[in-house]
């Protein structure tokens, strides 16, 4: 089964509006953790933003932020103020704990959501 | 300058022949994880290694092989059982406990 799915294969925003990614995540334990990378043409992985299981705010960071709804399990990227270098992949992930394997923790991520921002 | 080192960054092979990709950490981190990335797709988990002399399968372990020998290097080879190995591979690492994980550059594998 999924764990992680990205329901937008594409998005299109127009420069220096908002566009928020979905994500929603499958996992039986409590104790997990969410992550948003950017994936430019170039092939590098860009950190973007952590929410953590327990944490009660949502993440912010610059003009990043996630929506986590815990009940929900949702972990949607806001993009503020979109700008023409966001155009990239963009991939949610999470990280849980391995119960087959005590003490080690499974990184797995979405299949991406391709952001096109036009002029 | 700390970081995560993937080579070489292309790679060309022959059908049948195994190949190793490297990858090494100066971050001290203790989990290192292998991902394969397919065209218009996302990243899926081959092996991770929280430490030293252990590491566990991910999704699509078959055909690959690792090996965790010291806590800097997380070598993945390639076997001639991979029936299709031609994809983009990156290499990860991280603290462990909700902390990111910071990638390599990525190593592109052709079979040819």
């Amino acid at each position: 089964a999924q764990k992680i799915t990205q329901t937008q294969p594409g998005m299109f925003v127009q420069e220096k509006e908002a566009v928020t990614l979905d994500c929603t995540y499958d996992t039986s334990d409590q104790s997990y953790g969410l992550f948003w990378y950017k994936q430019p043409s170039s092939g590098e992985m860009i950190f973007l933003i952590y929410q953590g299981s327990y944490d009660e705010q949502n993440a912010t960071e610059g003009r990043y932020s996630l929506n986590f709804q815990k009940a929900r399990k949702s972990a949607n990227l806001v993009i503020s103020a979109s700008q023409l270098g966001d155009s990239a992949m963009y991939f949610c992930a999470m990280r849980e704990p391995n119960l087959t394997q005590g003490g080690s923790e499974k990184l797995v991520f979405g299949k991406g959501t391709k952001l096109t921002v036009n002029p | 300058d700390g970081g995560i080192t993937q080579s070489p960054k292309y790679l060309f092979r022959k059908e049948g022949q195994n190949v190793t990709l490297s990858c090494e950490q100066n971050l001290n981190h203790d989990a290192m994880y292998w991902y394969r990335q397919d065209p218009g797709q996302g990243l899926r988990l081959i092996y991770y290694s929280q430490i030293v002399n252990d590491f566990q399968k991910g999704d699509i372990a078959e055909g690959y092989s690792v090996s965790r020998e010291k806590k800097e290097s997380f070598p993945l080879t390639v076997t001639s059982a991979q029936k299709n190995p031609t994809a983009f591979y990156l290499c990860a690492s991280s603290v462990t406990k909700n902390t990111e994980a910071f990638f390599g550059q990525g190593t592109r594998l052709t079979v040819v």
